[in-house]
Parts: structure tokens; C-alpha cells; sequence
């Protein structure tokens, strides 16, 4: 069974920090992983993905993830935090099997400092 | 092209009523699934279908049944609702193909009382 870890169900950073957001998971296969950002009272929206190839994955808005095979991590990064990001953030880990569904982490809320 | 849609957005019941909630997709997704979100939990998938016509159970089914007569459509089913059904529900599709997102609706705020 698949299962992911977000350490830290809420993180703080002043504006324009680094933004760190740790996910590990554990899969049996070799994943395929994602994160998504939820804007309160909205749906969930892709930030972006790991399939295969280049471990480093560029999203939208600046965040970016590097997949480390040898930590069965996937954490998330921005470089400079910017008010409008802060959000809920979830990572997770999409079966290989005929379902295709998607096991998310717990979450993390960003809050962003002024 | 509107995506994924959900209705209704909002709503109460009392313990024992029954309701359905639908989802819409108008980008020919042969996937579709139906999650729950709880504080502090995620989202956790509760039916899903791969294709017109099927359905299957995801880890948390018990209370719910659904339904997939269209391919655009993914009804989900409380017949007799329970307080711990009050949560958020997401409905989400995504292709059979290479793409590999979901995506999502904007949800269902249930409360039953």
C-alpha cells in the first residue's frame, strides 16, 4: 500500500523566504507524484509532477520539487515566498494499477508573513 | 468548457435524510473519483469509475454508493446520512491516457446535523 507524509501540518515564512514544504512517500513501484495547492474554499489545482525523467520538476508560480529516489522524498520549494501563496498544500502518490487514484499527504497550510 | 462541476455547493441535511450529489465533466474523461476531505486527513477516496457504465469501491465506501449511467456524469449517493458524513467532497477526472493529473472540482460542503 502507498502512503505519503507531509511533516508539518503548518508552516509560517515572511515574505519573500525560502518556502520549504517536505513530503515523503512509500511505494512499492516507482511513483508517480504530485502536488497540489487549495486556495481556500476552492478545488484542488496541479502545481506540478513527477513521472519519469529529470528528477528536478518545475511547477507553476516559481515552486519546484526534486525527486530523491534514495530518501523517498518529493519536497516542495520556492525561492522567494510571495503573499499569494499562501495555501494548502498536498502531495501525493497515483497507483500504477487500473485505478489510477490518487493517496494524498495530510496537508500543509502556508502562511506567509508580511 | 467549464471542466469539472459540482452540485450542489452546499448543503445541510438531518441524520437519516438521503441526498445525491453530482458531478459533471465536459472533457471526455473516461476516469472519474470521488473523494472526501477532513481537517487533518487529506482527501481519501471514497468510489471511483473507470469508464461509463463501472464503479468501484476506494478505501473509505462504507455510507455511499454512486453511480455512472454517462460518461460526463458520477453521481454520489448518501441514503441515510450520519453525522460523520459532514465534510467536503471533491469530485474529480482525468483521461485513460498518458496525462496523469486530476482534476478537480470546486466541492461539496455537506453538513449533517
Amino acid at each position: 500500500a502507498q502512503s505519503v507524509t507531509q511533516l508539518g501540518s503548518h508552516v509560517s515564512v515572511s515574505e519573500g523566504a525560502l518556502v520549504l514544504l517536505r513530503c515523503n512517500y512509500s511505494s512499492s513501484v516507482p511513483p508517480y507524484l504530485f502536488w497540489y495547492v487549495q486556495y481556500p474554499n476552492q478545488g484542488l489545482q496541479l502545481l506540478l509532477k513527477y513521472t519519469t525523467g529529470a528528477t528536478l520538476v518545475k511547477g507553476i508560480n516559481g515552486f519546484e520539487a526534486e525527486f530523491k529516489k534514495s530518501e523517498t522524498s518529493f519536497h516542495l520549494t520556492k525561492p522567494s515566498a510571495h503573499m499569494s501563496d499562501a495555501a494548502e498544500y498536498f502531495c501525493a502518490v497515483s497507483d500504477r494499477g487500473g485505478r489510477r487514484a490518487l493517496t494524498f499527504g495530510s496537508g500543509t497550510r502556508l502562511q506567509v508573513q508580511p | 468548457n467549464a471542466g469539472v462541476t459540482q452540485t450542489p455547493k452546499f448543503r445541510v441535511l438531518k441524520t437519516g435524510q438521503s441526498m445525491t450529489l453530482l458531478c459533471a465533466q465536459d472533457m471526455n474523461h473516461e476516469y472519474m473519483y470521488w473523494y472526501r476531505q477532513d481537517p487533518g486527513m487529506g482527501l481519501r477516496l471514497i468510489h471511483y469509475s473507470v469508464g461509463e457504465g463501472t464503479t468501484a469501491k476506494g478505501e473509505v465506501p462504507d455510507g455511499y454508493n454512486v453511480s455512472r449511467l454517462k460518461k460526463q456524469n458520477f453521481l454520489l449517493g448518501l441514503e441515510s446520512a450520519a453525522p460523520s458524513q459532514t465534510s467536503v467532497y471533491f469530485c474529480a477526472s482525468r483521461t485513460s491516457g498518458g496525462a496523469l493529473e486530476q482534476y478537480f472540482g470546486p466541492g461539496t460542503r455537506l453538513t449533517v446535523t
